[in-house]
């Protein structure tokens, strides 16, 4: 069963907006840990962000915020003030105790920024 | 700090060839793992180590895939023989200790088509 969904295929933003992209996990574990990864067309996959199942505050990392909310299982990235080389697929990825920390990655955003 | 290391780049072979990618983690990082990502998707774990033993490899298809991490730091995948549904993107990663909180670093990894 896939335990990271990511239900938009694509997004748009405009230059210096905000955009939102969704992840939501299924997991039994209490223990967990969620990332975000950019990978721009040179194929790299670049760490941005983390949030652990027991953190009560939202992960902030410059630009990048992580919006938790553990009992309807999301983990949405927001950009903030959109640049254009933000453009670049967006990976949200679990790890899980309980599955010898392997992680699962979802299918990705492909994020376009319009100048 | 040097990042994950990996070669070759891009590699094009005929079907049924075989070929090896190399893989060395940062300096210090005793989980290493090896992911496919065939294009538009994310990437698949395919075998998963601790220092030099495999943690996991229920992913790995083990009639023409194999990979050895021998002194617990460089690592070899090697697919024998190879099929055209092998064309992908081998990402290797690694990361400090194999917890849900320990965040993964990716090599730029290696380009494989099989003709």
């Amino acid at each position: 069963a896939q335990k990271i969904t990511q239900t938009q295929p694509g997004m748009f933003v405009q230059e210096k907006e905000a955009v939102t992209l969704d992840c939501t996990y299924d997991t039994s574990d209490q223990s967990y840990g969620l990332f975000w990864y950019k990978q721009p067309s040179s194929g790299e996959m670049i760490f941005l962000i983390y949030q652990g199942s027991y953190d009560e505050q939202n992960a902030t990392e410059g630009r990048y915020s992580l919006n938790f909310q553990k009992a309807r299982k999301s983990a949405n990235l927001v950009i903030s003030a959109s640049q254009l080389g933000d453009s670049a697929m967006y990976f949200c990825a679990m790890r899980e105790t309980g599955n010898a920390g392997k992680s699962t990655f979802g299918d990705g955003t492909t994020l376009t920024v319009k100048p | 700090e040097a990042g994950v290391a990996q070669s070759p780049r891009y590699k094009i072979i005929e079907k049924r060839q075989s070929v090896a990618f190399w893989c060395n983690p940062i300096s210090g990082h005793a989980t290493l793992y090896w992911y496919q990502q065939i294009l538009g998707q994310g990437p698949k774990l395919l075998i998963q180590f601790q220092n030099n033993g495999v943690v996991d490899d229920s992913q790995l298809p083990k009639d023409r895939f194999s990979a050895e991490r021998l002194k617990g730091v460089d690592s070899t995948l090697k697919i024998q023989p190879a099929k055209l549904e092998d064309s992908a993107v081998y990402l290797c990663a690694s990361s400090f200790r194999r917890t849900e909180t320990n965040t993964q670093y990716f090599g730029p990894g290696t380009r494989l088509t099989v003709l």
